[in-house]
């Protein structure tokens, strides 16, 4: 069964910053990988999907690279800002089914 | 503006009372899923659905139905609902293409007391 685990838990970082957060999954048979923002109690935004062909995608200051052989994901954060603070989720899509396995995310806090 | 709405955002309702939380999505997308969030557990799906008429239980359908009639709604039915399905409820969309990602809603609070 799919599981996936992001490091660390939770994460403080001063502005400016650059950083990385980890997502690992134990089924490298996947058709890709989705890095979800979720501001507390509010909704998934979907930041950076990378199909399983794929290495890496950017989108501004986000870099998200994949290396599926090895089941491992990071997400990269350019000159962090107060504002990006909030917790970051990995989910991957099995080649099983439809479902989005979820890691327990990844609590980031920038202070100013 | 292409996006999938659930309706009600925040419900406090009493053990027992039946209820429906309702998903829809603007985007012609074929699969639909419903999540729940808890602290410590995080998402798990609930049910899921491939097309119209096509719906099949996720990790925890315990509690729960649903039904898909129409392609654009996917509606979460809690015939009899306990506290422990107290929880932050999400529905998401996806094309029948895994090229694509799923996009979610804002999410339903739900409170059974």
């Amino acid at each position: 069964k799919q599981e996936v685990t992001q490091i660390p838990a939770a994460l403080s970082v001063p502005e400016g910053e650059n950083l990385v957060l980890n997502c690992s999954f134990t089924d490298s048979a996947i058709y890709n990988l989705q890095w979800f923002r979720q501001d507390p109690g509010k909704g998934l935004t979907s930041l950076l999907l990378i199909q399983s062909s794929q290495r890496e995608q950017t989108s501004g200051r986000l870099n998200a690279s994949l290396d599926k052989s090895s089941g491992r994901s990071t997400l990269y954060i350019a000159a962090s800002q107060p504002g990006d603070s909030a917790t970051y989720l990995c989910a991957v899509r099995g080649q099983a089914g439809t479902a989005l396995i979820f890691g327990k995310g990844t609590t980031l806090s920038v202070s100013s | 503006e292409a996006q999938v709405t659930q309706n009600p955002r925040y419900l406090i309702t009493v053990t027992g009372k039946k209820l429906t939380v309702t998903c829809s999505q603007n985007m012609n997308h074929e699969y639909m899923s419903w999540y729940r969030q808890d602290p410590g557990l995080g998402l798990r799906q609930i049910y899921y659905s491939m097309n119209v008429e096509v719906t099949d239980k996720g990790d925890v359908p315990e509690g729960y139905k649903v039904s898909r009639k129409e392609k654009r709604n996917f509606p979460l039915i809690l015939e009899s609902p306990s506290p422990n399905q107290t929880s932050l409820y999400f529905c998401a969309s996806s094309p029948d293409r895994v090229g694509y990602g799923y996009t979610f809603g804002s999410g339903t609070r739900l409170t059974v007391v």
